[in-house]
């Protein structure tokens, strides 16, 4: 399996600019996680998606943040307009639903972004 | 206060020796529990999940989870420069077993 993909993998742009981050999760995972990581506040789970319908988006910062799934190979996280502090690396996970799975999370490889 | 604690370290350990980290956490109705290794610049990885009281080994690694005390740790025996990383204490917190609430992390140098 190719895992969790994500694109890019690395984006520098200008404060102001729209911000496109995608995600394609494991083939038959259920679930799919956005996350963001910066030194300050660790790894931070920002919404979650069960069968493409976002089940708990509380951690989105602001409504400057949003996530869609529209089919359940693909997903993206937008933030319009990005600021400075937006900076961190933003990973996609999945996951499948059962006892034999664990619970266990897969991550993808993560979206640098920098925003300045 | 934050619902998964971890010290942030560095911890450092010489080669061949045990490295002990810790965890606690606050959601006294968590139920599942796990360790990420996260290297620099990578992604987190799983390397153990621990539901039940007590030890649970998998080679070098064991993971211990005590509820009554709100602790899990994980050990690392004949500790190897490779071991040296960040590990991410998760916790799947009361509302959902899908969601997991990270720790902030504890940096392993393992000196050769």
């Amino acid at each position: 399996d190719a895992g969790v993909i994500q694109s890019p993998r690395h984006e520098v742009t200008e404060m102001g600019q729209e911000v496109t981050l995608r995600c394609k999760p494991i083939s038959g995972h259920d679930y799919l996680f956005w996350y963001r990581q910066t030194m300050m506040r660790g790894l931070e789970l920002l919404i979650y998606f069960n069968n493409n319908v976002p089940i708990d988006d509380s951690g989105m910062p602001e409504d400057r943040f949003s996530a869609k799934m529209p089919n359940a190979s693909f997903s993206t996280l937008k933030i319009q307009p990005s600021e400075p502090r937006d900076s961190a690396v933003y990973f996609c996970a999945s996951s499948l639903r059962g006892r034999a799975s664990g619970n266990t999370i897969y991550f993808g490889e993560g979206s640098w972004l920098t925003v300045v | 206060q934050k619902e998964v604690e971890q010290n942030s370290g560095p911890l450092s350990v010489p080669e061949g020796a045990i490295a002990s980290l810790n965890c606690t956490y606050s959601d006294r109705v968590s139920q599942s529990f796990f360790w990420y290794r996260q290297y620099s610049g990578k992604s987190p990885e799983l390397i153990m999940s621990i539901y039940s009281n007590g030890d649970k080994e998998d080679g070098r690694f064991t993971a211990q989870l005590n509820k009554a005390s709100q602790y899990v740790s994980l050990l690392i025996r004949d500790s190897q420069p490779s071991d040296s990383a960040t590990y991410l204490c998760a916790v799947a917190t009361s509302g959902s077993a899908r969601q997991l609430t990270f720790g902030s992390g504890t940096q392993l140098t393992v000196l050769p």
